[in-house]
């Protein structure tokens, strides 16, 4: 079955850098889109960032561009998100999502990763 | 950018109930992007309705979708104890690729 299961998130002051990975499993990873998507406590859910299935096309939130990065290795069944200059304004959970273009929708989630910014 | 304006903000009833929950767009949105999404507390979002009317894999018929252009409606019939969860709706444009999430109705027992 498919899992998805992400890692890397903690408690940094801002301004600091934090790199989050999702762990693929259970379907052929090479050929989906991967997504970021996250949700500030007690809100509701925000898309964040997209790779392309081969790494090619990324596209952002507006209010991370130039602060995150995606990034995948199809090796490894991985896909990441390098966030710098992180500020209060970015905690959240932050869930790694598979995007089905057969069944236009997130169909599939990690069970997600906090981030917390606070001095 | 488009945005999603979903109502009401908390909807309660009781098992059995019907529940009519309603997402509108800011401009017209393709149905075949148009999805919805139960939350449950401590839980990742879980795909219910894609395309704007089609059921995901294993969601129960109770389960319904319509809509088009800017409205778009999820009916859930006679609704179960685990039914009671927040809703999203969520639309994909492609120039430029964007996805976006209404800001949720809580389904809530009363």
């Amino acid at each position: 079955q498919v899992q998805l299961v992400e890692s890397g998130g903690g408690v940094v002051q801002p301004g600091r850098s934090l790199r989050l990975s999702c762990a693929a499993s259970g379907f052929t990873f090479s050929t989906y889109a991967m997504h970021w998507v996250r949700q500030a406590p007690g809100k509701g859910l925000e898309w964040v960032s997209l790779v392309s299935y081969d790494g090619s096309n990324k596209y952002y939130l507006d209010s991370v561009k130039g602060r995150f990065t995606i990034s995948r290795d199809n090796s490894k069944n991985t896909v990441y998100l390098q966030m710098n200059s992180l500020g209060p304004e970015d905690t959240a959970i932050y869930y790694c999502a598979r995007y089905n273009l057969a069944t236009p929708g997130f169909d599939n989630w990690g069970q997600g990763t906090l981030v917390t910014i606070s001095s | 950018e488009i945005v999603l304006t979903q109502s009401p903000g908390t909807l309660s009833l009781s098992p059995g109930e019907r529940a009519t929950l309603s997402c509108r767009a800011s401009q017209s949105v393709s149905s075949s992007y148009l999805a919805w999404y139960q939350q449950k507390p401590g839980q990742a979002p879980r795909l219910l309705i894609y395309g704007a009317s089609s059921r995901a894999t294993g969601i129960p018929d109770r389960f319904t979708g319509s809509g088009s252009g800017t409205d778009f409606t999820l009916t859930i019939s006679g609704l179960e104890p685990a039914d009671f969860a927040v809703y999203y709706c969520q639309q994909h444009t492609s120039s430029p690729p964007t996805w976006t999430f209404g800001q949720g109705t809580k389904v809530e027992i009363k």
